[in-house]
């Protein structure tokens, strides 16, 4: 069960918009609609930020947002600041026999 | 509120097994949702390790499931994990974490990891 493909690292100029990508196969992202992101700040556990592909958490805000496209999920960033700087993990269900595969993670710098 | 908070050795001696556990506060583990565990090593990625629900029934990462055994104490609403035969691979911060889920007439769904507990950092080292 391979990990999902994120790139190393991104960034962005606050104010700016990035998005960051997460590829998988027609077996995990391409199939199912349960694609998720996590934000990591250093020495912090992980934050659900999208759940669904595009379902925001209560508190989150709308800056966040995430879409697919075939094998490959998505999420952008708009308006981005300075705390927005952190770690992002995407995560996909896989069926019922590998369940769950996370991505490798996406450093976001802001600049 | 929920909360959910990891407690266990933060030190375990290679070859041997490592254990922790994960309470839930502000919510009844009998109420529903699958509870699991993720780890993140040093400097690395997340790696699922397995989910319970309430009735004991658990899904487990392939790569990690002759080693891991995930248990379910409704009374101290409480779920614990045993990974055995550990090494310095298993070195890393272990979370607990709540999940929620669909069920199909096929298969259970797991959803997303909506509520993480702080984390604890376990060293394999003898």
């Amino acid at each position: 069960q391979s990990a999902l493909t994120q790139p190393a690292s991104v960034s962005g100029s606050p104010g700016q918009s990035v998005t960051i990508s997460c590829t998988g196969t027609s077996s995990d992202v391409g199939t199912y609609n349960l694609v998720s992101w996590y934000q990591q700040h250093p020495g912090k556990a992980p934050k659900l930020m999208i759940s669904e592909v595009t379902k925001r958490p209560s508190g989150v805000s709308n800056r966040f947002s995430g879409s697919k496209s075939g094998n490959t999920a998505s999420l952008t960033i708009s308006g981005l600041q300075a705390e927005d700087e952190a770690d992002y993990y995407c995560c996909s269900y896989t069926g019922s026999s590998t369940f769950v595969v996370f991505g490798g993670g996406t450093k976001l710098t802001v600049l | 509120q929920v909360q959910l908070q990891e407690s266990g050795p933060g030190l375990v001696k290679p070859s041997e097994t490592l254990s922790l556990t994960c309470t839930v506060s502000g919510y009844s583990i009998s109420s529903g949702y699958y509870w699991g565990w993720v780890r993140q090593p040093p400097g690395n990625g997340l790696e699922w390790i397995g989910s319970i629900y309430h009735s004991g029934r658990s899904f487990y990462n392939p790569s990690l499931k002759s080693r891991v055994t995930i248990s379910v104490d409704r009374s101290k609403n409480q779920f614990s994990l045993k990974l055995t035969s550990v090494t310095a691979a298993d070195t890393a911060v272990y979370y607990c974490a709540r999940v929620p889920h669909r069920e199909l007439p096929t298969a259970i769904e797991l959803m997303a990891f909506d509520i993480w507990g702080q984390g604890t950092m376990v060293t394999v080292s003898s």
